[in-house]
């Protein structure tokens, strides 16, 4: 069956400017993740959705980051005034949401490589 | 608060050879611990992950990891490379009944014919 899907693969935009990037879960997960992986390092959490709410957003590095899920499946990650140090890859992934990694498995887009210029 | 520490950030190894890959993690209560590689152009996937019981753990693809909680370590481990095993390998934890994973910096592989 169809994985993750995030669109686009690269996107490249100057400084200062407002990227949205997308995410499509697998059907019917219910969580939806956000992780940030910059150069030479390992992902890093930035928001969880249960639903349609964000569970926890404690990731999120400062107030120009804004995710949203209006409908409990696809997910847009809003970055504004962008700066050149929000350069990464962001991963998004999914799971069938039992809020626990004991019996949840996190599956894995392949990513959008988001550089800013 | 948890940190994963993977040791090498690139191995390479011959087709045929042992591939070791190591990770320590730092945790007060013993944590949920996983192994993702992560192919060219594709999202990572799960290759095993330890959360209760026997603490040696088998995975996809042949390989297989062993949690040593005296070590605080939770190294992979496959007794046969293939050429199809380049790829990069995260270590992550998570603590327990928790959804948040926490990565470490990855380990890249490369395979040697």
């Amino acid at each position: 069956g169809a994985g993750v899907s995030q669109t686009p693969s690269n996107k490249v935009t100057e400084k200062g400017k407002y990227v949205e990037l997308r995410c499509d879960p697998i059907s019917g997960h219910t969580a939806l993740y956000w992780y940030r992986q910059s150069l030479g390092q390992g992902p890093e959490f930035l928001i969880y959705f249960q639903g349609t709410g964000a569970a926890d957003d404690s990731g999120l590095p400062n107030d120009r980051f804004f995710a949203v899920r209006p409908e409990g499946s696809v997910s847009t990650l809003k970055i504004q005034r962008t700066e050149r140090g929000d350069s990464a890859v962001y991963l998004c992934a999914s799971s069938l949401g039992s809020g626990s990694s004991l019996t949840d498995t996190q599956y894995f887009g392949p990513g959008t490589r988001l550089t800013v210029l | 608060a948890q940190s994963v520490t993977q040791l090498g950030s690139h191995v390479s190894v011959s087709e045929g050879a042992l591939v070791l890959l190591r990770c320590n993690y730092s945790s007060s209560v013993p944590p949920y611990l996983f192994w993702y590689v992560q192919y060219p152009n594709q999202g990572l996937q799960l290759l095993l992950k330890y959360t209760t019981g026997a603490t040696l753990v088998k995975g996809i693809n042949g390989f297989e990891a062993e949690f040593k909680k005296s070590e605080t370590s939770f190294h992979l481990t496959k007794p046969s490379a293939h050429m199809s095993d380049a790829a990069e390998y995260f270590c992550a934890v998570s603590e327990r009944n928790d959804y948040k994973l926490s990565f470490g910096a990855g380990t890249t592989v490369t395979v040697r014919a």
